[in-house]
């Protein structure tokens, strides 16, 4: 079975442009959620999405804003970027199990804000 | 609140060596998860082991083993006779209550076995 996949793997951006990160989730998972990892520290989480709906949100800036398609494929947009947006970003699609959701996380997409 | 605390930033040990990894954590929840997961240098987070709050059963699995102890919100990570293909930042995990599907963090460990 394929594994989470993220595109695009780098990406390039002036600040104050637009990015769009798109992850999808492994065939059967319902659920994505998103973090970022700045160079250095743990990741955090960003948003966590079931069923098309928004199940979560982290402490982030409305400049951050996804969704989550009728596949469960799911799309990350930043918009106005700074140059601390500059980050590892990871999916992770998730599967319901036994009590707890099991999460597997992408090669992530990493974003290079200048 | 919420916190993973993993205070040794860098470790480095001979191959061979057992090297032992720490985490402590804060939470108010009765019931949550611990984790852990190895980062190596492509990026991907590799699941390693999940503990839940009720389960305080030490865990071994070939040259890895967990001890977690709620008295002291500890849940302590240890490579036995490490081996250069451990070298990766390894982080320790939170997620309080059952159906949360968000993880913190701690800062991590980047773990250098050198050859």
């Amino acid at each position: 079975d394929a594994g989470v996949t993220q595109s695009p793997t780098h990406l390039i951006k002036t600040r104050g442009q637009q990015v769009t990160l798109r992850c999808s989730p492994i065939s059967g998972h319902k659920s994505v959620s998103w973090y970022q990892q700045v160079l250095g520290q743990g990741p955090q989480f960003i948003f966590q999405y079931y069923e098309k709906e928004e199940r979560g949100r982290g402490n982030f800036p409305d400049r951050f804003s996804a969704r989550q398609f009728p596949n469960y494929s799911s799309e990350l947009n930043v918009n106005a970027l700074l140059l601390g947006d500059s980050a590892l970003y990871l999916c992770a699609s998730s599967l319901w199990l036994a009590g707890f959701y099991e999460q597997y996380f992408g090669p992530g997409t990493r974003l290079t804000v200048t | 609140a919420q916190k993973v605390t993993q205070a040794q930033t860098e470790i480095s040990v001979v191959e061979k060596e057992d090297v032992t990894l720490d985490c402590v954590y804060e939470t108010r929840d009765t019931t949550y998860y611990l984790f852990w997961y190895k980062q190596p240098p492509s990026g991907e987070l590799v699941f390693l082991i999940r503990r839940n709050s009720f389960d305080e059963q030490n865990e071994i699995s070939g040259r890895y083993s967990w001890n977690f102890q709620k008295s002291t919100s500890s849940f302590n990570f240890t490579i036995t006779a490490s081996q250069v293909v451990d070298s990766a930042v390894y982080f320790c995990a939170l997620s309080e209550a059952l159906g949360a599907n968000n993880l913190f963090f701690g800062t991590g460990t980047r773990l250098t076995v050198i050859p």
